[in-house]
C-alpha cells in the first residue's frame, strides 16, 4: 500500500521565493496533519484538517503559511513569501479519525538561502 | 491541557545494553499511546502503541506497557542494536477529536 506522499523531498530557494508543499495522504483517511520540525523547536503542529476542513490552524506562524485541502486526496502547504528561518523538515501525516493511528510521509527538506 | 513528558536525550549506549527511555503523559481523558521512531533523513514511523491501561505494546523488540496508575508509558529493549540509532518519540492521542500529541524526542546512539 502507498503511504503518505510528499513532493518535493528537497527544495532549496531564495528568500522571498513562494514556496509550496504537497501532499497525498493515505487513500481512505480522512485527517491531515502538516508539521514542522527543526533542531531548536523539534515537531511543531501546524494546522490539521478532518474531512477536508481546517479544524485547527493555531499552530501556523504567521500569515505567510497558508494551507488547503481541495479534496480528500490532496493538500498544500504554501509559504509566500519565504524566509530563511523557515528552513526546516516539513512532514505531512495522515490518520483515519477511528484509527488513531497517525502515518507520516517522508518530509519534504526545505532550505530558504 | 494534555501533553507528553520524555526524558531528554542525547543517549548513548554500547551495543547489547538495556534500554529505558521514560514517558509520562497528562490527559483529561482516557488516551491512546504510541512510540514513533525516526531514524536519519526518515520521517516518523510507528513503533508500537497501547490503547488502554495495562495494555502493552511491542515490536522489534521494543515493548512499553500502558500504567494508567503512574501515567506512564516507557520504553524498553532488553539488548540494544547498532540500528536502533535513531530519535524516539512518545505520543498521545485522545478518542475524540483526533489530536496527536508529541514528546520533544529522545536521540539513541548505539555504539558497537
Amino acid at each position: 500500500d502507498a503511504g503518505v506522499i510528499q513532493s518535493p523531498r528537497h527544495e532549496v530557494t531564495e528568500m522571498g521565493q513562494e514556496v509550496t508543499l504537497r501532499c497525498k495522504p493515505i487513500s481512505g483517511h480522512n485527517s491531515l496533519f502538516w508539521y514542522r520540525q527543526t533542531m531548536m523547536r523539534g515537531l511543531e503542529l501546524l494546522i490539521y484538517f478532518n474531512n477536508n476542513v481546517p479544524i485547527d490552524d493555531s499552530g501556523m506562524p504567521e500569515d505567510r503559511f497558508s494551507a488547503k485541502m481541495p479534496n480528500a486526496s490532496f493538500s498544500t502547504l504554501k509559504i509566500q513569501p519565504s524566509e530563511p528561518r523557515d528552513s526546516a523538515v516539513y512532514f505531512c501525516a495522515s490518520s483515519l479519525t477511528t484509527g488513531n493511528t497517525i502515518y507520516f510521509g517522508e518530509g519534504s527538506w526545505l532550505t530558504v538561502v | 491541557g494534555d501533553s507528553v513528558t520524555q526524558m531528554e536525550g542525547p543517549v548513548t549506549l554500547s551495543e547489547e545494553a538495556f534500554l529505558t527511555i521514560n514517558c509520562t503523559y497528562t490527559a483529561t481523558g482516557y488516551p491512546s499511546l504510541f512510540w514513533y521512531v525516526q531514524y536519519p533523513g526518515e520521517g516518523l514511523q510507528l513503533l508500537l502503541k497501547a490503547t488502554k491501561a495495562d495494555d502493552k505494546g511491542s515490536n522489534k523488540g521494543f515493548e512499553a506497557t500502558y500504567r494508567k496508575e503512574t501515567t506512564s508509558f516507557h520504553l524498553e529493549k532488553g539488548s540494544v542494536q547498532v540500528s536502533d540509532s535513531a530519535v524516539y518519540f512518545c505520543a498521545l492521542s485522545l478518542n475524540t477529536g483526533n489530536q496527536f500529541y508529541f514528546g520533544t524526542g529522545t536521540s539513541l546512539t548505539v555504539i558497537p
